[in-house]
């Protein structure tokens, strides 16, 4: 139950576009199309942005979008704004009833 | 509207016990599956269990396995984790979510509730 691997931090200005990775294995990201992605402002509860790799929950507006090449699972956030700045939690379902989560990448807009 | 609100948190000794429980309102709760997700202080978010909509299949990290128990009582609309054996390491806010109809994401979060284990 290795975790994901996501970069510690990225930063944008506003209105720029910023990709963050989440890089798994064959086992768990690149092996199952359930990549989720959550937003976690400082002292507050996760909050679904994307699941099914590229799904996009009712009222997530559509500047986040998600992907995935191989291993590798991609939130990318465009029209940055200063509310986006959070921490950002990738998870993948990892078989055998199994789910793992990265490590958080911090967004800061700068 | 949908709302998770978990309560049980508190300080406890290590080797000692302690039973969360995570209300559910605003949708059909006997219909979804649920999780229990943990984040130390500090740190980054854990998978801890899974429990099916039914109660008839529950799954654990293999960090709490054999020492943690989460279970659901449809009539009350609240899922339970107990928590025997505690360490030091299981200290962390416990989040209770709802798993999103059929897939694995988690879709609706409680608050979440504080365990500090320590002497």
């Amino acid at each position: 139950q290795s975790a994901l691997t996501q970069p510690r931090s990225v930063s944008g200005s506003p209105g720029q576009t910023v990709t963050i990775s989440c890089t798994g294995t064959s086992t768990d990201a690149g092996g199952y199309k359930y990549v989720s992605w959550y937003q976690q402002p400082p002292g507050k509860a996760p909050k679904l942005m994307i699941y099914d790799v590229s799904k996009r929950p009712s009222g997530v507006p559509d500047r986040f979008s998600g992907s995935k090449s191989g291993n590798t699972a991609s939130l990318t956030i465009s029209g940055l704004q200063a509310e986006d700045e959070a921490d950002y939690y990738c998870s993948s379902y990892a078989g055998s009833y199994v789910w793992v989560f990265g490590g958080g990448t911090k967004l800061t807009v700068l | 509207q949908v709302q998770l609100v978990e309560s049980g948190g508190g300080v406890v000794q290590p080797g000692k016990s302690l039973r969360l429980s995570c209300a559910a309102s605003g949708f059909t709760f006997r219909s979804y599956g649920m999780f229990w997700v943990r984040q130390a202080p500090g740190k980054g978010l854990e998978w801890v269990a899974v429990i099916w909509f039914d109660g008839s299949n529950m799954y654990y990290a293999d960090s709490v396995k054999g020492r943690f128990t989460m279970s659901r009582d449809n009539s009350k609309n609240t899922v339970y984790l107990q928590m025997n054996s505690l360490r030091a390491e299981d200290t962390a806010v416990y989040y209770c979510a709802r798993k999103v109809a059929g897939t694995y994401g988690m879709d609706v979060w409680g608050q979440g509730t504080t365990v500090t284990v320590s002497s």
